[in-house]
């Protein structure tokens, strides 16, 4: 089965609070990708990251940052020092393979920043 | 400057209607998708177009037919809308891989919010 969880539904920090998201995912193939998008409350979605399977160096940009580790098939999401401008649903994504378009996304956390 | 744009922003209609919904991509990628994210925010493909050749479709009622004009271009064409047909619905591109699949970052349109009544 290829599936992406996100178990926190949603989540409420108050600001410059540290904050990681979680995202397991499930996949029987040996190459794929894994993604984050951001939605904030005007809707779009802002894509955040791509990462491969082969590559599980940590990602850091500016206040986010990415540890992806193949052993537990975990790619979590943390934002430092959270701002209310971080407030927004996070999606994870898989795309299992490398010839195939299907991206499959995640149930998304809400994340609420307070001042 | 629009990477990804679609028309409407807002769609309100009867059931029963007929409606589309445009999409349009200045980026020059190969590949556009119809994605649909109900009220719960589940976010689920529908379709993708490769060169304007349909290359996913997910069990996604005959309603519902895309049409690719060109590969810069990927519409959505609702035929007798229900109510359950209501939620927002995105359009995305990005840059085949080598592959033939696209596992580049998809750039995904503002989103088109249909409600139906």
């Amino acid at each position: 089965a290829q599936k992406v969880t996100q178990a926190q539904t949603e989540i409420s920090v108050v600001e410059k609070e540290d904050v990681t998201l979680d995202c397991v995912y499930e996949t029987r193939d040996t190459t794929y990708y894994l993604f984050w998008y951001k939605q904030p409350p005007s809707g779009e979605l802002v894509f955040l990251i791509r990462r491969n399977s082969f590559d599980e160096q940590n990602e850091i940009s500016g206040r986010y940052s990415w540890n992806f580790q193949k052993s537990t098939s975990s790619f979590n999401f943390t934002i430092t020092a959270s701002q209310v401008v971080d407030s927004a649903v996070y999606f994870c994504a898989l795309l299992p393979g490398y010839n195939t378009d299907k991206l499959i996304f995640g149930t998304g956390t809400r994340l609420q920043v307070f001042p | 400057d629009t990477a990804v744009s679609q028309t409407p922003k807002y769609l309100v209609t009867q059931m029963g209607n007929d409606k589309s919904i445009k999409c349009e991509q200045n980026l020059g990628h190969d590949t556009m998708y119809w994605y649909k994210q109900d009220s719960k925010k589940f976010l689920k493909i529908m379709f993708s177009y490769n060169n304007k050749e349909l290359i996913i479709n997910e069990t996604v009622p005959n309603r519902f037919s895309p049409k690719s004009p060109d590969k810069a271009h990927l519409n959505l064409h609702i035929n007798s809308l229900e109510l359950g047909d209501s939620a927002v619905y995105f359009c995305a591109s990005s840059q085949a891989g080598l592959a033939g699949g696209s596992y580049n970052e998809q750039f995904f349109g503002p989103g088109t919010r249909l409600t139906v009544l």
